[in-house]
């Protein structure tokens, strides 16, 4: 079946710093890849998506690539700021079937 | 165009009562995935409907069911409520239940159900 691996948190960074967190996926066929944001007492919001091999998705200064070859798609952003502290689930989509979530990653971006 | 909308926001009810939820998605989308989220176990699936048909059901007993209307809007239901029911229950809608483009779903604010 579908499942998603994320790294578990909380994750501290200070302000600026490069964040990556990581996930990697097994599924059969060709999901769709998806990162999305919860900001506490939010539901969740679309960061960003990918829909096939090789995709970058990108918003907000987030990034992630659809790498088949080793079945991840790990988010990153070069500066991150004290607003962008929530946590992040990485999602899978494929066809006929419901969405996977990852177990989402708590992260902290201190000032 | 409006978001995802669910009402209520908040509840409180009581050991052995039932609950109905209430979903209305963003204008156009057909499909409509409900979530339970708990701090202990995450983000789980409960069930899936597209055009008023259940496409998809999670591993969830039988005293947690949906249904969607005609206009695509949706309700869950949840008869004899138990303590570990208490969670914050997540409606998401997309353009369509395939893959690809309009397969990312939207989610609503969420529904905070407290049992006690």
């Amino acid at each position: 079946g579908n499942s998603v691996t994320q790294m578990e948190g909380p994750v501290t960074l200070s302000e600026e710093a490069f964040l990556t967190i990581n996930c990697t996926y097994t599924a059969t066929g060709y999901p769709s890849l998806f990162w999305y944001v919860q900001y506490p007492g939010e539901g969740l919001q679309l960061l960003l998506k990918a829909t096939k091999a090789d995709d970058k998705g990108s918003n907000k200064g987030f990034e992630a690539t659809y790498r088949k070859e080793t079945t991840s798609f790990h988010l990153e952003k070069g500066s991150v700021q004290v607003s962008d502290s929530a946590v992040y689930f990485c999602a899978l989509g494929n066809y006929g079937q419901n969405f996977v979530f990852g177990p989402g990653t708590r992260l902290s971006v201190l000032p | 165009k409006a978001g995802v909308t669910q009402t209520p926001r908040y509840l409180i009810k009581t050991r052995g009562q039932q609950v109905t939820l209430s979903c209305s998605p963003i204008s156009g989308h057909r499909s409509v995935s409900w979530y339970q989220q708990t701090p202990g176990q995450g983000l789980q699936f409960l069930f899936e409907y597209f055009s008023e048909t259940q496409r998809n059901k999670g591993n969830f007993p039988g005293r947690f069911s949906g249904r969607q209307f005609s206009n695509s809007r949706s309700e869950m239901n949840v008869s004899t409520l138990e303590l570990g029911d208490s969670a914050l229950y997540l409606c998401a809608s997309s353009l369509t239940p395939g893959q690809g483009e309009g397969y990312e779903q939207y989610f609503g604010p969420g529904t905070r159900l407290t049992v006690t």
